[in-house]
């Protein structure tokens, strides 16, 4: 089946040390995303790429970086982690970039819930 | 920017009942989206909606999208207790960005 797969499925670091989150998709889409998820609130958007094209948000924390080597996978490195980086991070995928239409929905892998120790 | 309204907050039924939760915005949107999402687990995509005034059905889902273009509700019929989680209600307007709700939490007591 294709879908979006996140490792690990739980992470635990310590404060500071830097940990890559990593994402794959088998859905050939050309729009991946990141977003981190607090307990309770709405998945925020992080930064994504559309192909090779890196779009960052604008109220993104510079310790927050990724990296897409090919279509498949997208990585999110957090270079210096704080406690209040502890969360769900997700990554989703989209066909294109196209503003509306049938088949560019978003699909979300089942995240890595990230512990900040 | 865009904010998208969901209400309600939270909800607690007996299994059995139906269910309706809505969106609303300031802004038009172009797509409506709705996810339920499993705690643990990300958003799975339940219904998708493309056109002002389109309804759409997944089982014992139906959403609709407004005529306005401003809002959406989502219907659960009969519910049964796996449709416990927190569900989403997401819109696109002028990018490729998703607007998210803040979600309705659904509790079922059998």
């Amino acid at each position: 089946d294709a879908m979006v797969i996140q490792n690990p499925r739980y992470q635990v670091t310590q404060f500071g040390k830097p940990v890559t989150l990593s994402c794959s998709q088998t859905l050939n889409h050309n729009v991946m995303y990141w977003y981190q998820q607090k307990s309770s609130q709405a998945p925020k958007l992080l930064f994504h790429y559309y192909d090779k094209d890196f779009n960052n948000e604008a109220d993104t924390p510079d310790n927050f970086q990724s990296r897409r080597p090919n279509t498949s996978f997208c990585f999110l490195d957090i270079r210096s982690p704080g406690l209040g980086d502890a969360a769900m991070y997700l990554c989703a995928t989209s066909r294109t970039r196209e503003l509306a239409g049938a088949n560019n929905e978003q699909f979300f892998g089942p995240g890595t819930r990230l512990t900040v120790l | 920017g865009q904010q998208l309204n969901q209400s309600p907050q939270s909800m607690f039924i007996q299994e059995g009942e139906d269910v309706s939760m809505n969106c609303t915005s300031s802004s038009i949107f172009n797509t409506w989206l709705w996810y339920k999402q499993d705690p643990g687990e990300g958003p799975v995509l339940l219904i998708a909606l493309y056109k002002a005034g389109e309804l759409t059905s997944n089982g014992r889902l139906t959403a609709q999208f407004g005529i306005t273009r401003k809002d959406s509700f989502l219907n659960i019929s009969a519910s049964i207790p796996s449709d416990v989680g927190i569900y989403f209600c997401a819109g696109q307007g002028g990018s490729e960005k998703l607007v998210f709700g803040k979600g309705t939490k659904l509790t079922v007591n059998p």
